[in-house]
């Protein structure tokens, strides 16, 4: 049963592109997060998905960024028109129950995808 | 704002003694706490959690420790090897919700 599983791991993308980065939840898991840490910081909630389903974005800036988990394949983090200040490390995690389940119930983490804008 | 902050941004210990990981919140809200190990290039990894109507809890020579009186949380790390190195996070969430807020982080670094 493989993790939660993140690509690319590292991304270089020019200031005014576009990334996606990808997260495949374990097998099992319907419930997707996205997190963001920067250098030396915590990770920062961003989002919370079901399939095709957005519960929780309060953590998403409200330009540029979007996020989605379709009925089909891996949840997508995308980040338009990227600037500096959007480089770090973007962890997914999954978990087979959502809000009526115990937190400890599965809730992993990814390796995660260090994105840096140069 | 409500936040989870961590005491010591270092601590440094010889291998086999214990360590302990300081952690405290704001928000009186907070009903579930988690600590995770975060080694370079990975992503977290749960160690132990605790529920707010528990004040201690028991892991394989991890011991987390809850005091709600003052909003403090520890980690407690027995007999600490060198592949204990690495930065510990505590995280709560309120109501069994599915967001966590994390603290800033303390690196753990075991001496030979």
């Amino acid at each position: 049963n493989a993790g939660v599983m993140q690509n690319p791991r590292h991304l270089v993308r020019r200031r005014g592109q576009e990334a996606r980065l990808r997260c495949s939840p374990m097998k099992g898991h319907s419930h997707v997060y996205w997190y963001r840490q920067l250098p030396e910081e915590g990770l920062k909630f961003m989002v919370y998905l079901q399939k095709e389903n957005i519960i929780d974005e309060s953590g998403m800036p409200k330009e540029r960024f979007s996020a989605e988990f379709p009925k089909e394949g891996p949840s997508i983090l995308r980040i338009q028109q990227v600037v500096r200040g959007d480089s770090a490390a973007y962890f997914c995690a999954s978990s087979p129950l959502g809000i009526q389940g115990p937190l400890t119930y599965g809730y992993t983490f990814g390796s995660g995808t260090r994105l840096t804008v140069v | 704002g409500e936040s989870v902050g961590l005491h010591l941004p270092t601590l440094s210990v010889q291998e086999g003694d214990n360590s302990i990981i300081n952690c405290a919140y704001s928000n009186s809200a907070s009903d579930y706490f988690i600590w995770y190990k975060q080694e370079s290039g990975k992503g977290p990894q749960f160690i132990i959690d605790i529920r707010s109507n528990m004040d201690k809890r028991q892991g394989q020579r991890v011991t987390v420790l809850l005091n709600k009186t003052v909003k403090h949380l520890s980690l407690q790390i027995a007999a600490t090897q060198p592949g204990d190195s690495a930065v510990y996070f505590c995280a709560e969430s309120t109501g069994g919700g599915n967001k966590l807020t994390f603290g800033t982080g303390t690196q753990l670094k075991v001496e030979l």
